[in-house]
C-alpha cells in the first residue's frame, strides 16, 4: 500500500531533550516536507526537500533540522525542543517538487514539550 | 504573500443535505488547489485536485470547481452523509513557490443522522 509513515505517532518529552520523528514514504517520491498544525494557525511548513541531499527552509523553520540521505526517508530533528513546539506534525511527500504534484501526508506525530 | 480564506469556518446540516463549501485566494498564480479532508486528530486524506488549467474536479459525491480569475473554489458534496463529517481544507501551490501548500482554515463540517 503506498502510503507515508510516521514514528512516533504521541511523543512527551522534556525541554532540552534532543529527539527525531522519523518520516518514510514508499512511492518513490522526490519531494517531501514537513509541516506543523497549531490550533488558529493553520498548516505550516517547516522544511522541504526537492530530492535526496537537497534540502531547504520552509516558513517557520527555526528550531529544527533536516537530512535527506536517502530518497524515502526525511527525518525531523529537534535538538533542543522547547514548549512552543509543541504542535501536531505532518510529513508529506509527492512526485515532484515542481508544478504542482499532488500531495500525501502521513498520520501525523502529537509532540508535546513540556 | 498568498492568503487562503474558507468560509463558513463551520457548518452543521441534516443528512441527505448538498452544500458547498467555500475557499478563496488572493494570488491567482497557482500551479493547481488540492482539496483535503482531516478527521479529529487524524492526518490529511487527499480528496481532489485541479490543475490550474482545469475548472473543476469529481469523484464520487465530491465535485470541486477553479475560477483561478476570481481566485475561488468550491467543494460541492451531494447527498451528505454522517460518515463526511470531519475539517476540510483546501490549499494552493503558488507559481515559483517550489511546492509549499498554503492552507486555509479549514471548514469544521457535522453532518447529524
Amino acid at each position: 500500500e503506498a502510503q507515508v509513515t510516521q514514528n512516533p505517532r504521541y511523543l512527551i518529552t522534556v525541554t532540552g531533550k534532543k529527539l527525531t520523528v522519523t518520516c518514510s514514504q514508499n512511492m518513490n517520491h522526490e519531494y517531501m516536507s514537513w509541516y506543523r498544525q497549531d490550533p488558529g494557525l493553520g498548516l505550516r511548513q517547516i522544511y522541504y526537500s526537492m530530492n535526496v541531499e537537497v534540502t531547504d527552509k520552509g516558513d517557520v523553520p527555526e528550531g529544527y533540522k533536516v537530512s535527506r540521505k536517502e530518497k524515502r526517508n526525511f527525518p525531523l530533528i529537534l535538538e533542543s525542543p522547547s514548549p512552543n513546539q509543541t504542535s501536531l506534525y505532518f510529513c508529506a511527500s509527492s512526485l515532484s517538487g515542481t508544478g504542482g504534484s499532488e500531495q500525501y501526508f502521513g498520520p501525523g506525530t502529537r509532540l508535546t514539550v513540556t | 504573500k498568498q492568503e487562503v480564506t474558507q468560509i463558513p469556518a463551520a457548518l452543521s446540516v441534516p443528512e441527505g443535505e448538498n452544500l458547498v463549501l467555500n475557499c478563496s485566494f488572493t494570488d491567482s498564480a497557482i500551479y493547481n488547489l488540492q482539496w483535503f479532508r482531516q478527521d479529529p486528530g487524524k492526518g490529511l486524506t487527499s480528496l481532489l485536485l485541479i490543475q490550474s488549467s482545469q475548472r473543476e474536479q469529481t469523484s464520487g459525491r465530491l465535485n470541486a470547481s477553479l475560477d483561478k480569475s476570481s481566485g475561488r473554489s468550491t467543494l460541492y458534496i451531494a447527498a451528505s452523509q454522517p460518515g463526511d463529517s470531519a475539517t476540510y481544507l483546501c490549499a494552493v501551490i503558488r507559481v515559483n513557490a517550489g511546492n509549499m501548500l498554503t492552507f486555509g482554515g479549514g471548514t469544521r463540517l457535522m453532518v447529524k443522522p
